[in-house]
């Protein structure tokens, strides 16, 4: 069956300072979707980024990279130079043959000023 | 344009009140999911929609769940006869596809407090 685990449940970090997000899943799937998605105090969940398994390239958008490694099954999250607007709980997810998510429990990111 | 929208965004319901729920997706998407998240953990599956039908409802935790999407846009999720563990908040989300590939959209969430 798919998991997903987000080992960190609370990180603390000071503005400007790097920050990486761990994130590992587990699937029997050879064709599967990761997600990661951000949820502000509001509560909404906000879409970060998708990667299919069969693109291993590391991507950055800004602030936000991701590293992607199907050898370790981890899909790592990294924001530089983070800002307090970045506080939220982050989610990782994988979306296997079926259509709907499994979601990771969450590392909740505060950002000090 | 507008994102999925969710009615009411908070509701409190004694224990053994039926409740019902409301999920309006973006206009002209194909799929749309309900999720339980509750306190401190991450969203959990309850059922799946493409258009009308009800593809998968292997998620809904109890038949006192019920989902419908009776012309295929808005969605109502309830729950009949409410315990306190149906507390939680209650997500929708909708995907314009009916692959895999898309990514969902998700509304604010409807928190749900059962007294």
């Amino acid at each position: 069956a798919q998991k997903v685990t987000q080992a960190q449940t609370e990180i603390s970090v000071v503005e400007k300072e790097d920050v990486t997000l761990d994130c590992v899943y587990e699937t029997r799937d050879t064709t599967y979707y990761l997600f990661w998605y951000k949820q502000p105090p509001s509560g909404e969940l906000v879409f970060l980024i998708r990667r299919n398994s069969f693109d291993e390239q590391n991507e950055i958008s800004g602030r936000y990279s991701w590293n992607f490694q199907k050898s370790t099954s981890s899909f790592n999250f990294t924001i530089t130079a983070s800002q307090v607007v970045d506080s939220a709980v982050y989610f990782c997810a994988l979306r296997e043959s079926a259509r709907q998510l499994t979601f990771g429990s969450g590392t909740q990111l505060t950002v000090l000023p | 344009g507008a994102g999925v929208s969710q009615s009411p965004r908070y509701k409190v319901a004694k224990r053994g009140q039926d409740v019902a729920l409301r999920c309006d997706p973006i206009s002209g998407h194909v799929s749309l999911f309900w999720y339980q998240q509750a306190l401190g953990q991450g969203p959990e599956f309850l059922t799946y929609f493409q258009n009308e039908a009800q593809l998968d409802k292997s998620g809904l935790p109890s038949d006192r769940f019920f989902a419908e999407r009776p012309e295929g846009s808005v969605s109502t999720l309830k729950i009949q006869r409410t315990q306190q563990e149906d507390s939680a908040v209650y997500l929708c989300a909708s995907s314009s596809t009916g692959t895999g590939r898309n990514e969902q959209f998700f509304g604010p969430g409807t928190r749900l407090t059962v007294l």
